[in-house]
Parts: C-alpha cells; structure tokens; sequence
C-alpha cells in the first residue's frame, strides 16, 4: 500500500511568521499535491509537484509556494501567516493500477492554527 | 462554476441499511476520473473508490458501489450495510484528463450511521 508522511502533525504560529511543512512520499513516487482544507472554502487544490518542477498551480496567493527535491520529498511554505490560513494542510499522490484503476493517498495532514 | 456538486450536506442512515450519497459533476473533458473518499472525525482522507469516464462497468469495492450515470454526469456512491464506523464526512471528486494530478472536490456529504 502507497504511504504518504507529513510532518508535523500539528504546528501553531502567530501572524506574520511564516510556515514550512514537509511532505515525504514512498520512495520512487515522483509527484506530490498539496491541498488546504478549511470549513468555509473545503478542500482546495494548491500545487502539484513531479520530478522537482511544479506543473499545475491552484488560485493561491503568491504566499504560499512549494517545492519539491530530488528524493520527491515536498515542502510547501506559508510566508506572511494569516488567520485565514488556519487549515489542515494534506498532501497527496496519485497512483495509476491495472486497467488504469487509479487511486490518491493522502498523508495524515498537518493541521496549522495561526493565532 | 461549480464543478462537483453534493446536494445533501448531511445525511442520516439505519444501521445495516444502505444509502445512497448523491454526486454531480460538470466537465467538457472526455477523459476524466471520480473518486469518493471518506473523512472520519480524525481528519484522514481515505480513499473509497474510483471510476474512470470509459469504464464500462460500475466500480466496486467491497460495501461500497458507484452509480456512474455518465450522461446525467452523475456519480452517487452507494454504501450498503452501513454500519456505525461509517459515520463520517463523505467528498466526491474528479480529475479531468488535462489536470495532471489536480482534483477538484465537492463540499461533502456528512452521513451518521445511526443504531
């Protein structure tokens, strides 16, 4: 079974500081997505990573960006927190089986509070 | 506009009856896939089931079936047997062929399996 680490689990930060979240895929897989969910906007697609080069890029301000290192371990960063940035943050990554069955695995999330 | 619609926030079922969770989507792209994922209070993203656009066959995984009704794009997942473990926040979502990894989601369905 495809397995997807994120750390850390839990982070609080004030506003104005910045934030950076790690994201570790099983080894091999060379893509990874970001997602922010929230209760008022739900689960929003943020960027999407594959062999170190970001290919697709959601409707986020210039303060949150990503990148992505040789080992496909991610990392995304939040400058300039705030309030609303307060989310669970998850990762993810695609997996394509027999017959083109495809599946996304998704990490534990690391749930963010700006205070 | 919105691209995944779920038209029933939440949802109440029997124990050991089935229930159907409601999913429509919007997409002019002929190559696409569904995916149902299921969100406990613990925040996991787990992974139900998928249904690529030219499957020919509803997909099946265990308890869970999905009713893909491609020309009412229409994608109602059908749990049967609930049972009380299945309460939980209930996300459809699709991928359109362009997208590479992205997945836009629904808002969710919230079921409460009840004894």
């Amino acid at each position: 079974k495809a397995g997807v680490t994120q750390t850390p689990r839990y982070l609080i930060k004030t506003r104005g500081q910045q934030v950076t979240l790690s994201c570790s895929p099983i080894s091999g897989h060379r893509s990874v997505s970001w997602y922010q969910q929230t209760p008022g906007q739900g689960l929003q697609f943020l960027f999407e990573y594959f062999s170190e080069t970001q290919r697709n890029k959601g409707n986020f301000p210039g303060r949150f960006s990503g990148r992505q290192f040789s080992n496909s371990r991610s990392e995304m960063n939040v400058s300039t927190l705030e309030l609303g940035d307060s989310a669970l943050y998850l990762c993810a990554i695609r997996t394509v089986g027999a017959g083109g069955r495809e599946t996304q695995y998704f990490g534990p999330g690391t749930r963010l509070l700006v205070l | 506009a919105q691209k995944i619609t779920q038209t029933q926030p939440g949802m109440f079922v029997q124990e050991k009856e089935a229930v159907t969770l409601d999913c429509t989507y919007d997409t002019s792209d002929p190559s696409y896939g569904l995916f149902w994922y299921k969100q406990p209070s613990s925040g996991e993203m787990i992974f139900l089931i998928y249904q690529g656009s030219y499957d020919q066959q509803n997909a099946t995984e265990g308890r869970y079936s999905l009713n893909f009704q491609k020309a009412r794009k229409s994608a109602n997942l059908v749990i049967s047997a609930s049972q009380l473990g299945d309460s939980a926040m209930y996300f459809c979502a699709m991928r359109e062929g362009t997208s590479y990894d992205k997945v836009i989601f629904g808002p969710g369905t919230s079921l409460s399996v009840i004894p």
